[in-house]
């Protein structure tokens, strides 16, 4: 698969606001998903969104899909303290070999 | 302290035969997914549901199929079973716990094919 880059590397908001962050990748893709990981943890996965969706939502998790831009972003509305962990994109081609981004690292503060 | 759970730790099957891989989540959880863990491959999405009754197809569904008829149990199921499928089977669900957002992964079946 296609490494995601996630932008920005690190975001600092206040619980309530909404988080955004943005993904791009270099090649054609079948889908595309994001991943949450906290500290010292696993990754856990969050939402899928194939490449002839544009735009899909789970809970507060909205995520968008531009593909002539080769382009995702990812909006969690009313964002909350346990929010706060490292985000990353994973775009996925053919053969499937995870591979992951240095991630986005959102902090939200209480 | 059991969050998820699969029939089975270790299973031998032969090639044709058709396959049920069970998993019960007991969080209530919305989500849930089923991968497979192969050496060099890492971990590969084949089916997911947000929902009861619904089921979407993850990167690699070819020669699976799945079933969620009740909340807390997601089905795989490999219609004539072939020597390509022998893996490690995994199941997760994600939803909210005690200290928010959580992914928990079941202990996983390892299949073989002869």
């Amino acid at each position: 698969s296609q490494q995601g880059e996630e932008d920005p590397q690190a975001l600092s908001i206040q619980e309530g606001e909404n988080a955004t962050m943005n993904c791009s990748y270099k090649t054609s893709i079948n889908n595309l998903q994001w991943y949450r990981q906290n500290s010292g943890r696993g990754l856990v996965h969050l939402i899928l969104i194939r490449s002839n969706e544009r735009e899909k939502h789970s809970g507060r998790l909205r995520v968008t899909l531009d593909t002539s831009k080769k382009s995702s972003s990812s909006l969690i509305t009313a964002s909350r303290a346990a929010d706060t962990a490292s985000y990353f994109c994973e775009a996925s081609g053919g053969s499937y070999i995870p591979t992951f981004g240095r991630g986005t690292s959102l902090i939200v503060h209480p | 302290d059991v969050k998820v759970t699969q029939s089975s730790r270790y299973l031998v099957k032969r090639t044709g035969e058709k396959v049920f891989l069970e998993c019960v989540q007991d969080m209530d959880h919305e989500n849930m997914f089923w991968y497979r863990q192969d050496p060099g491959l890492g971990l590969r999405l084949i089916y997911f549901s947000y929902d009861v009754k619904m089921k979407e197809k993850g990167d690699i569904p070819e020669g699976y199929s799945v079933s969620r008829e009740k909340k807390e149990r997601f089905s795989l199921i490999l219609e004539s079973a072939s020597t390509n499928q022998t893996s490690m089977y995994l199941c997760a669900s994600y939803g909210l716990s005690g200290e928010g957002d959580e992914q928990f992964f079941g202990p996983g079946t390892r299949l073989t094919v002869l």
